[in-house]
């Protein structure tokens, strides 16, 4: 069974602090790790996708890391604000076996900021 | 460009009943794919395809049917709506799976 775990559930920080979550997922036979970013009441927007091990991106004070050889990603964000109030997901695609092209995604993290 | 449209927005259904939701895309992306999204559940997909003529099944894929004559459309079918379907259905496209999916604005579906 393909499966990816994502920690934690939930996260409540106050406005400007840093945070972090943690995307974990099969190790054999890694294809690619998409992050995405899910606000209430729309659809999810991609923030990164990552396919090598060691990848570091950027996009303005979010930023993810890739660890293929032990099956992680973290993902995180520096001085968070109210409007980084989301759903964070991850998916990632493994090759091989009949799961190529198959994105599997977590359950998310859902990061609620307060003022 | 219009990106992903999803129709309908909103639908009601009784059980038995059969439907098809449609969604199109003008980016010439390749990859499409139906995902559903239940309370505790993330995104689970349902089918995707590759290309026109070219669809597999994903993690949930009974109960639904599609189809991909066109680059441009992926309809998925409800042959015969269960309660247990019930559910925000979003469809995505991509060039490729290891490129971002944009997503569509999602279509909620209530079986009675």
């Amino acid at each position: 069974i393909l499966n990816v775990e994502q920690s934690p559930q939930s996260l409540h920080v106050q406005e400007g602090d840093s945070t972090n979550f943690t995307c974990s997922f099969p190790s054999s036979n890694f294809y690619a790790l998409h992050w995405y970013r899910w606000e209430t009441a729309k659809s999810p927007e991609a923030l990164f996708v990552m396919t090598l091990n060691g990848d570091e991106k950027k996009k303005g004070r979010i930023s993810a890391t890739l660890n293929t050889k032990e099956g992680y990603s973290y993902l995180y964000i520096k001085g968070s604000q109210p409007e980084d109030s989301a759903t964070y997901l991850c998916a990632f695609i493994i090759t091989g076996g009949g799961a190529t092209n198959k994105l599997i995604f977590g359950t998310g993290t859902l990061l609620a900021v307060q003022p | 460009n219009a990106g992903v449209t999803q129709t309908p927005k909103f639908q009601v259904l009784k059980t038995g009943q059969s439907m098809t939701l449609q969604c199109a895309q003008d980016m010439n992306h390749e990859y499409m794919s139906w995902y559903r999204q239940d309370p505790g559940m993330g995104l689970r997909l349902i089918h995707y395809s590759v290309g026109a003529g070219i669809t597999d099944q994903g993690e949930v894929p009974n109960g639904y049917n599609v189809s991909r004559s066109t680059t441009e459309d992926f309809p998925l079918r409800l042959l015969s709506a269960a309660p247990s379907q019930t559910s925000v259905y979003f469809c995505a496209s991509s060039y490729r799976n290891n490129q971002p999916q944009h997503f569509g604005d999602g279509t909620r579906l209530s079986i009675l």
